[in-house]
């Protein structure tokens, strides 16, 4: 079956860095996608990967090893406004998006 | 302007009515979805609709019936509401349904509490 992994729950500090891991084994695959959803809101898209590597935006980073299985968000500069869930997804190879439970991050002073 | 509306945001009735929740794109997206989100936070694809024509049908049982107007509108109603029928239902849009960057954006979301 297709399957997203990622911790339920973390804890950081503000003005920390935090890595919030995902795994993952999908028929076939097509990118992978990292959304954020404060409590009582919508999700909302932070970054997509499709090819090996690094990509950038500002204070959130996400990478990605395809032979691995395997991506990571990383957020430098934690603000209290990072306290919400991180849910990974990934698309299959045909093109529907399997969802992770979600990583809720919370932020302490 | 509001990019994906729904509504009512918040909806309580007792079990067996029958309700519905719309939503609207002023995106101009092709495709629109409805998702489940329950109380351990996993969001389930019920439908998926591209230019009015059901592209995705999970296996939700089949009191819920979506209803696509026009491309801009993805209704859904459910029939003999249950109590496992509590939850959080997402209406969601993107440009196209077959490419990897299909990026969606998402309503505000429609609490459901079957009593």
């Amino acid at each position: 079956g297709q399957n997203i992994d990622q911790p339920t729950e973390m804890t950081a500090t503000e003005g920390a860095i935090v890595q919030i891991n995902c795994t993952y084994q999908t028929s076939g695959f097509n990118g992978l996608f990292w959304y954020q959803q404060h409590a009582g809101e919508a999700p909302t898209f932070l970054s997509y990967n499709v090819l090996d590597g690094l990509e950038e935006k500002g204070r959130f980073s996400s990478f990605l090893s395809r032979s691995k299985g395997y991506s990571y968000l990383l957020l430098k500069e934690l603000q209290m406004k990072d306290s919400a869930s991180y849910l990974c997804a990934v698309m299959d190879s045909n093109y529907q998006l399997i969802w992770g439970a979600g990583t809720k991050l919370i932020i302490k002073p | 302007d509001t990019a994906v509306s729904q509504t009512p945001k918040y909806l309580v009735t007792q079990m067996g009515n029958d309700k519905s929740i719309k939503c609207e794109q002023n995106l101009g997206h092709d495709t629109m979805y409805w998702y489940k989100q329950d109380s351990k936070k996993f969001l389930k694809i019920m439908f998926s609709y591209n230019n009015k024509e059901l592209i995705i049908n999970e296996t939700v049982p089949n009191r819920f019936s979506p209803k696509s107007p026009d491309k801009a509108h993805l209704n859904l109603h459910i029939n003999s509401l249950e109590l496992g029928d509590s939850a959080v239902y997402f209406c969601a849009s993107s440009q196209d349904s077959g490419s990897g960057a299909n990026v969606l954006t998402f309503g505000a979301g429609s609490r459901l509490t079957v009593l």
